[in-house]
């Protein structure tokens, strides 16, 4: 089975700053590593996966994610937030299959400052 | 061409009654899963199933029922609705390889 922890329920930046959105994970299989947004009264949307091959992945809307296996660790990042990221983003695991459950995370709340 | 159709977006409901919520998805996957989100945004599986088979379920009360015509659609069927089924219910699909799960834009169902 797999769990997903994401520490931050929610964070606070500035606009035009970095952030980094974390997430931990736990599993006894290999797995693949999602994170999913969420604006508000929106449906879920994919930005970014990690299958395999490299660990540093890039998606949609200037993020980015590494993939750390010592340390079951799946980190978003962005190096310059916009007010129009204020979202909810969840990271998510599921077996290498593709077919089984996707589990989330809690969820982080980014709220982006003027 | 929307890739994961849910119907309706919203449904208002009274307390005893029986609703049901409609999902399509083009995409030619085989397997389709229900999720629910409650109000502190947990998103949570629900059922999951391939080419119409039920593969998983995740102790869901047994007034939710979901059925598979077909491999295209899964609708999910809620009877004597109760409060605590106010949430937010969310369809998606995936296919072998990790392509990715692709979610429906969501139905929020308030019982009142």
């Amino acid at each position: 089975a797999q769990s997903v922890t994401q520490l931050d329920s929610q964070v606070p930046v500035f606009e035009e700053a970095p952030v980094e959105l974390r997430c931990n994970y736990s599993s006894s299989v290999s797995v693949y590593l999602f994170w999913y947004v969420q604006y508000p009264n929106q449906g879920l949307q994919l930005l970014l996966k990690y299958l395999s091959g490299s660990t540093l992945v890039k998606g949609i809307n200037g993020f980015e994610a590494e993939f750390n296996k010592s340390q079951t660790s799946f980190h978003l990042r962005k190096p310059s937030v916009h007010i129009s990221d204020t979202a909810e983003y969840f990271c998510a695991v599921s077996s290498d299959r593709g077919t089984d459950k996707l589990i989330f995370g809690t969820g982080t709340r980014l709220q982006v400052f003027p | 061409d929307t890739a994961v159709s849910q119907t309706p977006k919203y449904l208002v409901t009274q307390m005893g009654n029986d609703k049901s919520i409609k999902c399509e998805q083009n995409l030619g996957h085989d397997t389709m899963y229900w999720y629910k989100q409650d109000s502190k945004k947990f998103l949570k599986i629900m059922f999951s199933y391939n080419n119409k088979e039920l593969i998983i379920n995740e102790t869901v009360p047994n007034r939710f029922s979901p059925k598979s015509p077909d491999k295209a659609h899964l609708n999910l069927h809620i009877n004597s609705l109760e409060l605590g089924d106010s949430a937010v219910y969310f369809c998606a699909s995936s296919r072998p390889g990790g392509g990715g799960y692709t979610f429906g834009s969501g139905t929020r169902l308030t019982v009142v």
